[in-house]
């Protein structure tokens, strides 16, 4: 079992669509939670920062950790056509383990 | 805005020719410093640990004498590919993190897209 499942996508939702993007791991060790948003030929930018499990909202976006299930969500509200990217999650104790990326294409 | 800046974007060169890149904090001073790796539709893949003023930390199946790495400030970092050939084509990304904040969460340059010929 990978550390850091994350489905790939694409995902195409259209545009004022509420979107839900999600990972899985397998290490409880887990205590940081990012995810962060890539546009094409550019570096990730950090978009949500969370500690331990709980949920953090930042503007359209709200970032969700449930430990238990180790599972992680990112929801952006009011989607927009600039929001279009690859989003990818990634978790550390120490090291940081990144998400292989889910395309998300919103649709005008 | 930018916090850590990368350069050059784009390098195409000749097989044999070595490239360096640059990746440079732009508001903190960044003891530690991360060199990555990304292939198309593939997730980041750590490469190397760059520590100011020490030697950097390589992951496993990363070759040292390849890619050297070089932390002399700290604001800055360099990733030289020696002697690049057409497999070491890729996205290079660097990353940094701010004093303080151990190794998240990280904050990365625009990265670096090396073609070798």
């Amino acid at each position: 079992q990978k550390e850091v499942e994350q489905d790939p996508g694409p995902l195409s939702v259209p545009e004022g669509a509420i979107v839900s993007l999600n990972c899985t791991y397998s290490n409880s060790a887990f205590q940081y939670f990012m995810w962060y948003r890539q546009y094409s030929r550019k570096g990730p930018e950090l978009l949500m920062y969370t500690y331990s499990s709980g949920n953090k909202e930042d503007g359209r976006f709200t970032a969700q950790v449930d430990k238990s299930s180790k599972y992680i969500s990112l929801f952006i509200r009011d989607s927009q056509p600039s929001d279009s990217a690859t989003y990818l999650c990634a978790m550390s104790n120490d090291k940081i383990i990144f998400g292989k990326g889910t395309r998300l294409h919103i649709l005008p | 805005g930018a916090v850590v800046s990368q350069h050059p974007s784009r390098v195409i060169c000749k097989s044999g020719t070595s490239v360096k890149i640059e990746c440079r904090s732009l508001d903190f001073q960044a003891t530690t410093m991360f060199w990555y790796r990304q292939f198309p539709k593939k997730s980041l893949m750590l490469m190397a640990t760059s520590n100011e003023g020490s030697k950097a930390t390589y992951e496993q199946g990363v070759e040292k004498d390849k890619f050297l790495i070089n932390h002399a400030s700290l604001t800055l970092s360099t990733l030289t590919v020696t002697s690049a050939h057409p497999e070491d084509s890729s996205f290079y990304i660097c990353s940094a993190t701010r004093p303080g904040q151990g190794n998240q969460p990280q904050h990365f340059g625009d990265g670096t897209r090396l073609s070798i010929l």
